[in-house]
């Protein structure tokens, strides 16, 4: 079965940084990646996903993340972080046929002013 | 923008005791689903419904478990006779359809402690 690892759990970035949130997966074949975050108090919300194609895939709120097949990753980038990303964001992979996604345990951001 | 909405936002019950979780998806979507998350672990999938019916579910979903779509609007789920290790945040999904091509639109959860 597919699985997840966030090796971070928690990042601390200045106000204004670059961001970058790692995210490795297992999974055999062509995986469907996701990236959520969850602000305080608040649902997963869908940040960008990556299902074939351009392996560079641009999401909401300025957020951008790389599918290397080679390292079975999908990182998270976001050039610019702002007071408001601070929350906790979750990696997801999902099979092909069927609606099992896992996710990862999570990175807490936290962002200085 | 319509979104998912859960009560109670935060529950409490006794060892033992059943406990039922309402989730209202968005209207028009047709998958719905339970996710599960541990204070500190990874959010875990616990079932799909679809019809009427479950479509998938994971090792988690033991019977003591069920889910219901009582009416139009509700999707509930149901732990029989809580255990401590129940304790957790539960999150309903929703989609217009299965696949990943269609979004799960997730709602805010419900905090369920367990003692």
């Amino acid at each position: 079965a597919q699985s997840v690892t966030q090796p971070d759990i928690h990042i601390t970035v200045s106000e204004g940084a670059s961001l970058e949130l790692r995210c490795n997966y297992s999974y055999g074949a062509t995986p469907y990646l996701f990236w959520y975050v969850q602000s305080p108090g608040q649902g997963l919300q869908l940040l960008l996903k990556y299902f074939s194609g351009d392996t560079l895939v641009q999401g909401i709120k300025g957020f951008e993340a790389e599918f290397k097949r080679s390292q079975s990753s999908f990182n998270l980038r976001k050039p610019s972080v702002h007071w408001s990303d601070a929350a906790e964001y979750f990696c997801a992979v999902g099979g092909s046929n069927n609606n099992d996604m896992r996710f990862g345990a999570g990175t807490r951001l936290t962002v200085k002013p | 923008e319509p979104e998912v909405t859960q009560t109670p936002s935060h529950q409490v019950t006794q060892m033992g005791q059943e406990v039922i979780l309402r989730c209202v998806p968005i209207s028009n979507h047709l998958y719905f689903y339970w996710y599960r998350q541990i204070l500190g672990q990874k959010v875990e999938f616990l079932v799909s419904f679809y019809n009427n019916e479950i479509s998938e579910k994971s090792e988690i979903f033991d019977d003591q478990f069920s889910v219901e779509r009582p009416d139009g609007s509700n999707f509930t789920l149901k732990i029989r006779s809580t255990k401590l290790e129940d304790s957790a945040m539960y999150f309903c999904a929703s989609s217009v359809d299965r696949g990943y091509y269609n979004e799960q639109f997730f709602g805010p959860g419900t905090r369920l402690t367990v003692l």
